[in-house]
């Protein structure tokens, strides 16, 4: 039983670099979130996948967010232009109908930008 | 805007105590989970809770779900340093595709 896999588990760039996540979910999940969560706190919504369309962007996801899931399986989380403010965990989740608020999450990529 | 809000933000007990975790909300909701979290690695789903007053058991854990479902419980029995993580309630916010809100977070440390 393959769970949700996430690739790099950890990140450290320089400010300004741009950088991207891997997120493969489980194989038969059609939905696909990514949440950024600073220590101690719980999952913040960033974004949601249903098969390949993108349904949802959180309006605190500014510009420099972007997320793709080009053939309905495996999903990409990019970041321009990082900031410091951007260090943090990002946890990719996946989750099958008529369940789908059960969520199934990954390892998370924790990222620190210096 | 639906809320959850969980109290203690931290426990530290001792190993064997008993404890208890709570999820409020003025929102009602359809189910409420819960979820363990330990240091560095993701979310784990514990259990679902879905019927007004509804109660759950997984071991040592006992899930209580308020009779209005606004609200949740998690009681633990004879901690063990294994159960020390973040307990996370969630619940699927309303709308087409369960969209889901996370509470704030309980850190509980049990201490050998």
């Amino acid at each position: 039983d393959t769970g949700v896999s996430q690739d790099p588990r950890h990140k450290i760039t320089k400010r300004g670099q741009n950088v991207t996540f891997r997120c493969d979910p489980i194989s038969e999940h059609n939905r696909l979130y990514w949440y950024r969560q600073t220590l101690g706190q719980g999952p913040e919504f960033l974004t949601y996948f249903q098969n390949e369309a993108q349904l949802e962007k959180s309006r605190l996801l500014s510009d420099r967010f972007s997320a793709e899931r080009p053939k309905g399986s495996f999903s990409t989380l990019e970041i321009q232009r990082t900031e410091q403010g951007d260090s943090a965990m990002y946890l990719c989740a996946s989750s099958l109908p008529p369940r789908g608020y059960e969520q199934y999450f990954g390892p998370g990529t924790r990222l620190t930008v210096t | 805007t639906q809320l959850l809000e969980q109290s203690p933000q931290f426990l530290s007990i001792q190993e064997g105590e008993n404890l208890t975790v709570y999820c409020n909300s003025s929102s009602v909701f359809s189910s409420l989970q819960w979820y363990r979290q330990e240091p560095g690695e993701g979310p784990v789903l514990l259990v679902t809770v879905v019927t007004g007053g509804e109660v759950k058991k997984l071991k040592r854990l006992t899930f209580q779900f308020g009779d209005a479902r606004k609200d949740s419980s998690l009681h633990i029995t004879a901690a063990q340093p294994g159960d020390t993580g973040l307990y996370l309630c969630a619940g699927p916010k309303t709308g087409g595709y369960q969209k889901v809100t996370f509470g704030t977070g309980t850190k509980l440390q049990v201490i050998p």
